[in-house]
């Protein structure tokens, strides 16, 4: 029940073109749903993140949707570019405590 | 840069011994989280600190402990190292125990021969 899933694990969009990684969890005690990226050799750096009261986010060019009742959620990244080449996680909490990661997705952007 | 420090950046050791992960936290922030980064793994929550008290604990095996000091800096033991420790140990923290956004360090490579 402390598991999120992830997929797809591996994702190759053209420059331009959307990004869509999915997530899934099962607590539904889980009050917090942040996606982190990063690059190789460095830590995960907060992209964007959303509570449960609210079925989307949008920061530029990224944007979460949120469906409780599916216990889903998922981050688009639109206009994507080759600088978004990474690897994403999602993540969710209880409390601020407890995070639970997704195993990740790494997001190649051909040019 | 997150401003959250860590030590050593890399640490090459063999099995049996036992090594120490040091984290500074940003400036401000009283709660420190420590996780674990393998290839088959991925991300695994370790323990949680806040202003120097224990506040959640994850998938921490027995082997390993962790304590956060009066200055907020926190340090991760890692004792009786088998090969499969082999990982990158990142800290994080966050201004206080419940407040969600979390800032991650450059990670500590650790190598088990």
């Amino acid at each position: 029940q402390q598991q999120v899933k992830q997929s797809p694990q591996s994702l190759i969009v053209q420059k331009g073109g959307i990004s869509i990684i999915n997530c899934a969890y099962e607590n539904t005690a889980f009050d917090y749903f942040p996606w982190y990226q990063q690059f190789p050799g460095k830590g995960p750096a907060l992209l964007i993140a959303i509570r449960p009261d609210v079925s989307e986010k949008k920061e530029g060019r990224f944007t979460i949707s949120f469906n409780k009742s599916a216990k889903q959620f998922s981050l688009h990244i639109m206009d994507s570019q080759p600088g978004d080449s990474a690897t994403y996680f999602c993540a969710a909490s209880s409390r601020g405590q407890n995070f639970v990661f997704g195993p990740g997705t790494r997001l190649s952007v051909l040019p | 840069d997150s401003g959250v420090t860590q030590t050593p950046k890399h640490l090459i050791t063999a099995t049996g011994q036992r090594v120490t992960l040091r984290c500074s936290p940003r400036s401000g922030d009283l709660s420190v989280y420590w996780y674990q980064q393998s290839l088959d793994q991925g991300l695994q929550f370790l323990i949680q600190y806040y202003n120097g008290e224990e506040r959640a604990k994850g998938n921490i095996l027995e082997r390993f402990s962790a304590q956060q000091f009066p200055d907020l800096h926190s340090e991760l033991n890692l004792s009786s190292l088998e090969l499969g420790d082999s990982a990158l140990y990142f800290c994080a923290s966050s201004v206080a125990g419940q407040v969600t956004e979390q800032f991650f360090g450059p990670g500590t490579r650790l190598t088990v021969l």
